[in-house]
Formats: structure tokens, C-alpha cells, sequence
């Protein structure tokens, strides 16, 4: 069966601190992945998907960036945080990129940025 | 412009009673709709996802209804559980015109609190 991870849990930063958020899938091979920010009261609004290794899509601008280094393994970062980018981070993935397909999300990180 | 609204906003029940949760949509055309619940602090996990097609869709005590014409789906909780105690939201998936994303449109929820 599949199972995806995020780490750390929960994660408390100082504004103008780097970010490095993981996230892994076990259990598939070559999924699409993709990260998502939850803020409080808003729904789910999609940040970065990848298809591959190496290839990044970005959704909307922001002071986040995405890599995929390995197949999968999907990390979100940051060089210095705002304090705009608190909010519950989702990692989820697909078998497909169509929307005909399941997307399952991970457990989550709750990033508070002071 | 594409948009998925849910009411209420929060929604206290007793438990063993049913509830019924609503979502409007704007997307169109729209491949499938799906209901998820998202326990505090955790990610959401499917209930339900229906096509155009279709009408109803059940997973246990959870039965979704969805009214492509009105652009309207509920979710109807039977029974009610203190583990239903959750956020539920409403994801609608618009038609992928051969581009490159399955970019989901989430509403923003409907927080539910199950009490004794």
C-alpha cells in the first residue's frame, strides 16, 4: 500500500529564517506530487506539482520554491520566511496529473512564523 | 471565475443525530466533485467523489448528492459519531482540457462538532 510523510510535524520559525519542508511517497512509483497551503478559514490553495524529477510547476507567485531531487521525494523551501507564509502545508500525490484521478494528502505541517 | 462555497461555516450536532452539509459551485465544466474530511490538525482523506453523472454516492453513513443542474451537492451524515467530528470539505475538480494540472478547487469547509 502507499503511505505519504511530511516532516517535521510542526515547525515554529523566526521571520527572515530558511525553510526546508519534506515530504516522500512509499508504496508508488513516478507519482505526481504536489504542495498545498491551508490557511485559517481559506480552502486548500495549490503551490507548486511536479511530474518528475527535476521539473517543477509553480501555481502562484510567492516567496516559496519547490525541488524534486528524487522520484519521491518533493521538498518545499524558503530562503527567508514572511510571516505570511504561516499556514498548514499539505504534500499530496496522484497516480495521474488528470482530475479524473484520487489525490492523497499527507499529515501535514503546521508552520508558525514569528 | 471558478468557486466552491459551503454552509454553514460550523455545525454543532448531538451525537446520533443526522446532519446535512451543503455546497454550491460555479465550476463549469466540472469533471467530478468530492467530499473529503479533514480531522484537526491532519490532512483531508475522500469520502466521496462523484462524475457529472452522477447523482449519489454513499461510503457508510456519508451520502453525497449532487445536482449538476442547480450546481448544488450535499452531504448527508446519518447517525452521527463523535469521530465525525471533523472539518468536511467540498473539492470540485473542473474538466482538463488537456492541460497540465489537476488543479482541485477546495471550499473552504464546514466545521462539524459532534457532542454527547
Amino acid at each position: 500500500s502507499q503511505t505519504i510523510h511530511q516532516w517535521p510535524a510542526t515547525l515554529v520559525q523566526p521571520v527572515g529564517s530558511p525553510l526546508s519542508l519534506e515530504c516522500t511517497v512509499e508504496g508508488t512509483s513516478n507519482p505526481n506530487l504536489y504542495w498545498y497551503r491551508q490557511a485559517a478559514g481559506r480552502g486548500l490553495q495549490l503551490l507548486f506539482y511536479s511530474v518528475g524529477i527535476g521539473q517543477i510547476s509553480s501555481e502562484v507567485p510567492q516567496n516559496l520554491s519547490a525541488s524534486r531531487p528524487q522520484d519521491r521525494q518533493f521538498i518545499l523551501s524558503s530562503k527567508k520566511l514572511l510571516l505570511s507564509d504561516s499556514g498548514f502545508y499539505l504534500c499530496a500525490w496522484s497516480v495521474r496529473l488528470t482530475g479524473d484521478y484520487e489525490q492523497y494528502f499527507g499529515p501535514g505541517t503546521r508552520l508558525t512564523v514569528t | 471565475k471558478n468557486q466552491v462555497e459551503q454552509s454553514p461555516q460550523s455545525l454543532i450536532i448531538l451525537e446520533g443525530k443526522n446532519c446535512t452539509l451543503q455546497c454550491n459551485y460555479t465550476v463549469s465544466p466540472f469533471s467530478n466533485l468530492r467530499w473529503y474530511k479533514q480531522d484537526t490538525g491532519r490532512g483531508p482523506v475522500s469520502l466521496t467523489i462523484m462524475t457529472f453523472s452522477e447523482n449519489t454516492k454513499s461510503n457508510g453513513r456519508y451520502t453525497a448528492t449532487l445536482d449538476a443542474d442547480t450546481k448544488q451537492s450535499s452531504l448527508h451524515i446519518t447517525a452521527s459519531q463523535l469521530s465525525d467530528s471533523a472539518s468536511y470539505i467540498c473539492v470540485v475538480s473542473p474538466v482538463n482540457y488537456g492541460g497540465a494540472t489537476n488543479k482541485l478547487i477546495f471550499g473552504t469547509g464546514t466545521l462539524l462538532a459532534v457532542q454527547p
